[in-house]
């Protein structure tokens, strides 16, 4: 089946820096990609749609200067979380759809942990 | 916009009994159903889903449910295994491909 990775699985960082997380549709081309955010025994919240050549889509309540989204390849997308701070701890989910089948597929998710 | 509420949050059954999730949404145009399973610190994986233009499917011992009248959707398990432990989301999105709006998700557990 087609797979979806991220990078890196798991980070800590200190508040204030910036930490880049990538998506990559390894077999397959997808021009949107999905980006969600998960706390800890919640659900998965949708917070931006990214799409390849043009700016993302960011969902209500999501800050679009805070949550940086490139999508600069039909098999890329990247979130960066700037000037991160404590309360963004969480679990990153990207999911990529294919071109051809719409079909979506998740990654592995990035567990970002801000100290 | 959408929004997909889930019930229950929690579910405790005997190894060889059936569960049963329900969701509901609230906008009428959504048209595509999935169901996800996902276990702790991994991705969603889809088990099932299912279309508005059909009221049940059924794969082995999963099947769905879609009450397009009530804008209701179910989850049903048969014969469940210790390794149906996990936490089970539905979703819904207007059409098959764009972005998805989950439930609160049901923790099952299976207890053998």
């Amino acid at each position: 089946g087609a797979v979806v990775s991220q990078h890196p699985s798991r980070v800590i960082c200190k508040s204030g820096t910036s930490v880049k997380i990538e998506c990559r549709s390894l077999d397959f081309q997808a021009t949107t990609m999905f980006w969600y955010r998960q706390f800890p025994k919640q659900s998965l919240m949708l917070m931006a749609t990214s799409n390849e050549g043009s700016k993302a889509t960011y969902e209500q309540g999501v800050e679009k200067d805070k949550f940086l989204i490139n999508h600069a390849s039909l098999t890329l997308s990247t979130l960066t979380v700037t000037s991160a701070h404590p309360e963004d701890s969480s679990f990153y989910i990207c999911s990529a759809r294919d071109q051809t089948t719409y079909e979506q597929y998740f990654g592995p998710g990035t567990r970002l942990t801000v100290t | 916009g959408e929004n997909v509420e889930q019930h229950p949050s929690t579910l405790s059954v005997q190894e060889g009994d059936s569960a049963v999730i329900k969701c509901t949404y609230s906008d009428s145009a959504s048209n595509y159903f999935p169901w996800y399973k996902q276990e702790l610190g991994k991705r969603p994986q889809l088990i099932i889903d299912i279309r508005s233009n059909v009221g049940e499917k059924k794969d082995q011992r999963i099947a769905v449910t879609l009450n397009k009248t009530a804008k209701h959707f179910s989850l049903h398990i048969t014969e469940t295994q210790p390794e149906d432990s996990a936490v089970y989301f539905c979703a819904a999105s207007i059409w098959y491909g764009n972005k998805l709006v989950f439930g609160a998700g049901t923790i099952l557990r299976v207890k053998s």
